[in-house]
C-alpha cells in the first residue's frame, strides 16, 4: 500500500506563472489535507476535502489558490499568478473515511518562486 | 479557536539521555492527539496517536502521555540516540466542526554522540 503521493517534490516558477500541486491518498482514504509550512514556522491549515467536496477551506488565501478533489485522479492544489511569498513547503496528508483517524502525510512540493 | 504551543523549541542533549517534549492546547475538548516526526526536507512520520478517552500511548522508545484537563501532552523519548534528531510535533483535533488538525511549531531536537 503506497504512501500518501505528492508531485512534482521540487518546482520552480517566475511570478506571474501557475503552480500545480497534485496529491494521490493513500488507498482507501477519502479525506485529504493541505498545510503550508514556512521556514521556521509551523504547518498552517490551508484546505480539507472529501471526494468532490471542499469541507473546509478556511485557511485559503481569498485570491489566487484553489483546490479539488474529483471523483477521479489525485488532489490538485492550484496557485494562479505566483508571487514570491508563495514559496513554501506544501504537505498533502489523507485519512481513512470516519472521524479522528491517523493522518498520512506525503513528501511534500517544494514551490520556489523566482 | 484551539492554539497549540511546543516547548521548549529547540533542544541538544547527548546520546543516552531520556527526554520530554512539551505540548499544550488551549482547549481541551478535543478528538484525540497525534505525535509527528519530521526531518530535514521530509513530509512527516507519525509516531503516536492518543484518543481523548486514552491517557497513554507507547512504541518502543517513546511514551505519549495525555492529560486532557490541564491541556497537555509530553513525548517520552528513552536512552536518546543520534538518529532520534529531528523536529517533533504535536497536532491536535478538536470534537465537532470539522475535524482539522492544528499543529504545534515543534520542538527541534539534536542527540549528539
Amino acid at each position: 500500500n503506497a504512501g500518501v503521493m505528492q508531485n512534482p517534490r521540487h518546482l520552480v516558477r517566475r511570478r506571474g506563472q501557475e503552480a500545480r500541486l497534485r496529491c494521490s491518498p493513500m488507498k482507501g482514504h477519502s479525506h485529504v489535507y493541505w498545510y503550508r509550512q514556512l521556514p521556521e514556522e509551523g504547518l498552517k491549515f490551508m484546505v480539507y476535502l472529501q471526494k468532490e467536496n471542499i469541507i473546509d477551506e478556511s485557511g485559503m488565501p481569498k485570491e489566487r489558490f484553489s483546490a479539488e478533489f474529483p471523483k477521479e485522479g489525485p488532489s490538485i492544489l492550484r496557485i494562479q499568478q505566483v508571487v514570491r511569498g508563495d514559496s513554501a513547503a506544501y504537505f498533502c496528508a489523507s485519512s481513512p473515511p470516519g472521524q479522528g483517524n491517523t493522518i498520512y502525510f506525503g513528501e511534500g512540493s517544494w514551490l520556489t518562486v523566482v | 479557536k484551539q492554539e497549540v504551543t511546543q516547548i521548549p523549541a529547540a533542544l541538544s542533549v547527548p546520546e543516552g539521555e531520556n527526554l520530554v517534549l512539551n505540548c499544550s492546547f488551549t482547549d481541551s475538548a478535543i478528538y484525540n492527539l497525534q505525535w509527528f516526526r519530521q526531518d530535514p526536507g521530509k513530509g512527516l512520520t507519525s509516531l503516536l496517536l492518543i484518543q481523548s478517552s486514552q491517557r497513554e500511548q507507547t512504541s518502543g522508545r517513546l511514551n505519549a502521555s495525555l492529560d486532557k484537563s490541564s491541556g497537555r501532552s509530553t513525548l517520552y523519548i528513552a536512552a536518546s540516540q543520534p538518529g532520534d534528531s529531528a523536529t517533533y510535533l504535536c497536532a491536535v483535533l478538536v470534537s465537532g466542526g470539522s475535524y482539522i488538525p492544528t499543529f504545534g511549531r515543534g520542538t527541534s531536537l539534536i542527540v549528539h554522540p
